[in-house]
């Protein structure tokens, strides 16, 4: 069965510190896709990166990588210099053949001052 | 781009009334879902369409919820009657229908029954 496991509920982290949020997913399909969403307090989800289970290298946008890790089915999502504004509900995603996109439960991350 | 479109906004009604959610997803996306995000149950794929079709409504909760998708620029969810229990965030989200292809959510309908 496919699942996807956010095993920390919440965070605090000192700002300017990097931030890692942990995802292990679960799947038989060698072909998917896996996905981060941010979810700021206005309740809006906001993309921010995306791995191919075939990609080579880890993804990065920005202030945003993702350390990919296949054998281990793990996908964390790492905020490097965190701000005030990346303090948020994530959500880690995968996306497999059959179109379906599944999330797990967030990790809610508040950045202190 | 306007983004995926979600009418309305909010909606407070009364237990057993019908509820009609809105979606416009964004032009030439082949994929559209409908999810339902709680406190307790987190965020749920209720149903998902390709190219106006459902492939998956195992998510629906049961027959009083019902989508359909009539042609490729809008979509609805309809609760009949609405329960307190459904009171809720509804988000419509619509992609291309690759496995790379990320989702964009719309902003949702905060559903609040009284």
């Amino acid at each position: 069965a496919q699942k996807i496991t956010q095993t920390q509920p919440g965070m605090f982290v000192q700002e300017k510190e990097a931030v890692t949020l942990d995802c292990t997913y679960d799947t038989s399909d060698p072909s998917y896709g896996l996905f981060w969403y941010k979810q700021p307090s206005s309740g809006e989800m906001i993309f921010l990166i995306y791995q191919g289970s075939y990609d080579q290298q880890n993804a990065t946008e920005g202030r945003y990588s993702l350390n990919f890790q296949k054998a281990r089915k793990s996908a964390n999502l790492v905020i490097s210099a965190s701000q005030l504004g990346d303090s948020a509900m994530y959500f880690c995603a995968m996306r497999n053949r059959d179109d379906k996109i599944i999330f797990g439960k967030g990790t809610r991350l508040h950045i202190l001052p | 781009d306007a983004g995926v479109i979600q009418s309305p906004r909010h909606e407070v009604t009364e237990m057993g009334q019908e509820v009609t959610l809105r979606c416009k997803p964004i032009s030439g996306h082949n994929s559209l879902f409908w999810y339902r995000q709680t406190m307790m149950r987190g965020l749920e794929l209720l149903i998902y369409f390709n190219n106006n079709v459902p492939i998956d409504d195992s998510g629906m909760p049961e027959d009083r919820f019902s989508a359909k998708m009539p042609n490729a620029s809008f979509s609805t969810l309809k609760i009949q009657p609405s329960e307190p229990r459904d009171s809720a965030v509804y988000f419509c989200a619509s992609s291309l229908g690759q496995i790379q292809e990320t989702q964009y959510f719309g902003p949702g309908t905060r559903l609040l029954v009284l």
